[in-house]
Order: C-alpha cells, then sequence, then structure tokens
C-alpha cells in the first residue's frame, strides 16, 4: 500500500539554525500538508500546497517557515532560524482531492532544539 | 471557528473491554477522520467518515452530519488499542486543512 514517508525521523538541532525536513507524498497525490504536533499537545495545521503554491496557511506559519516541492516527488519545509519553541513532531500529509478525501499522514519527524 | 470536542479525555479499560469515544463538532463538515496516535507518535488512518458507518474488525465508527458528532467503537479491546485517538474535521467549503480534537487517551490493561 502506498505510503507518506519523512526523513529524517528525528532531527536534533541548535537554536537559530536552519532546518529541512522532507517529505515524499503517495505518488499519484496532488494536495499536500503540513502540521506540527507539541508534545502533549494536539495536531495543528501549518500550511498546505497544491499546484506547486500555497493555497493556506495558518498563523503559526510564519516567515520563518517555507515549503518548496524541488521536484516531482520530494516537500520539504525549512524553517529558517529555530527557536525553542519549534520542538515538535512534524508530520507531512497528502490527498488526491481537496476537501472530500483521507489525508494520509506520514511517521512525523521529531525535532529537537537545544 | 469550529470547536472540535473530544470525550473523555482519558478512558482505561480491562482487556477485552468495549468502549465508544464521541466527537462533536460545531459546524457542517466536508471531511471528518479518526486516528490512533501510538506510543510512537505515528498517526495512524483509521477511517474517513463524514457521514454514515464504516466497519473496519473491532473497530467501527459512525458519523451523524446533521447532528455534529461521530462515535468511534471498539469492541473486545486489545493491549495494543492503547495511545490516543483523535478526531479532525475539515470545515465546509473552508479550505482544506484538518482541525483536530484534542485526543482521547485510551489505556487497556492486561
Amino acid at each position: 500500500e502506498p505510503e507518506v514517508t519523512q526523513t529524517p525521523s528525528h532531527q536534533v538541532t541548535q537554536m537559530g539554525q536552519e532546518v529541512i525536513l522532507r517529505c515524499v507524498p503517495i505518488s499519484n497525490h496532488l494536495y499536500f500538508y503540513w502540521y506540527r504536533q507539541i508534545l502533549g499537545q494536539k495536531v495543528e495545521f501549518l500550511v498546505s500546497f497544491y499546484n506547486n503554491e500555497i493555497s493556506e496557511k495558518s498563523e503559526i506559519f510564519d516567515d520563518q517557515f517555507s515549503v518548496e516541492r524541488p521536484d516531482g516527488s520530494n516537500f520539504t519545509l525549512k524553517i529558517r532560524s529555530t527557536k525553542l519553541e519549534d520542538s515538535a513532531m512534524y508530520f507531512c500529509a497528502s490527498s488526491d482531492r481537496f476537501r472530500t478525501d483521507t489525508q494520509y499522514f506520514g511517521p512525523g519527524t521529531r525535532l529537537t532544539v537545544l | 471557528g469550529i470547536q472540535v470536542e473530544q470525550s473523555p479525555p482519558d478512558l482505561i479499560l480491562q482487556e477485552g473491554a468495549n468502549s465508544t469515544l464521541r466527537c462533536n463538532f460545531s459546524d457542517s463538515v466536508n471531511n471528518l477522520q479518526w486516528f490512533h496516535q501510538n506510543p510512537w507518535g505515528q498517526l495512524i488512518n483509521l477511517f474517513y467518515i463524514p457521514s454514515g458507518t464504516k466497519q473496519n474488525g473491532r473497530l467501527s465508527a459512525t458519523t451523524v452530519a446533521t447532528e455534529r458528532y461521530s462515535l468511534l467503537y471498539i469492541s473486545s479491546s486489545q493491549t495494543t488499542d492503547s495511545g490516543v485517538y483523535f478526531c479532525a474535521v475539515v470545515v465546509y467549503n473552508q479550505g482544506g486543512k484538518l482541525i483536530f480534537g484534542q485526543g482521547t487517551e485510551l489505556s487497556v490493561k492486561p
């Protein structure tokens, strides 16, 4: 069964450093998402991406964040200058249709900012 | 914005018991999904169920869209069912993002 993959599974970085989290969505899907979950809290939406542009973003997704689909398979989330409060689990998801379809989640990248 | 409320927040069961988890939402939705977050943090899709009833093994779910709630039934629970169960919705005609509830933490004891 096709699945969303994410790398790395765990990343440790120093405050102020740039990190890039990588995702490979399901191959025929058109809609891509990033969510995050701070430890012990609920999952929060960050950004959605369709047709090579951001279609929706949350208040969390400020100028420190960016997303890119550099080729036909990868989808990346970049955090330019990490803060302690960016420590969280980051999930990538993809879906075939807009709104009325299952969003399939990857296994997550646990980001720890020291 | 939409409110997604799950109950109960915590549940402790003996292995073999049945349980019902509830998700109330305050607005019409295009999409409703149930997830199981396992102890490793992975979000496992259980159901895509904006309306109606579905069953998958010992799990079943029912969404009554007109009354804005969904129920997840777990029968003959096993220790591997432990974890956090999340309900998430896409608000009707308001983008495609999933909005998650706070979750129900289930612990199944042997």
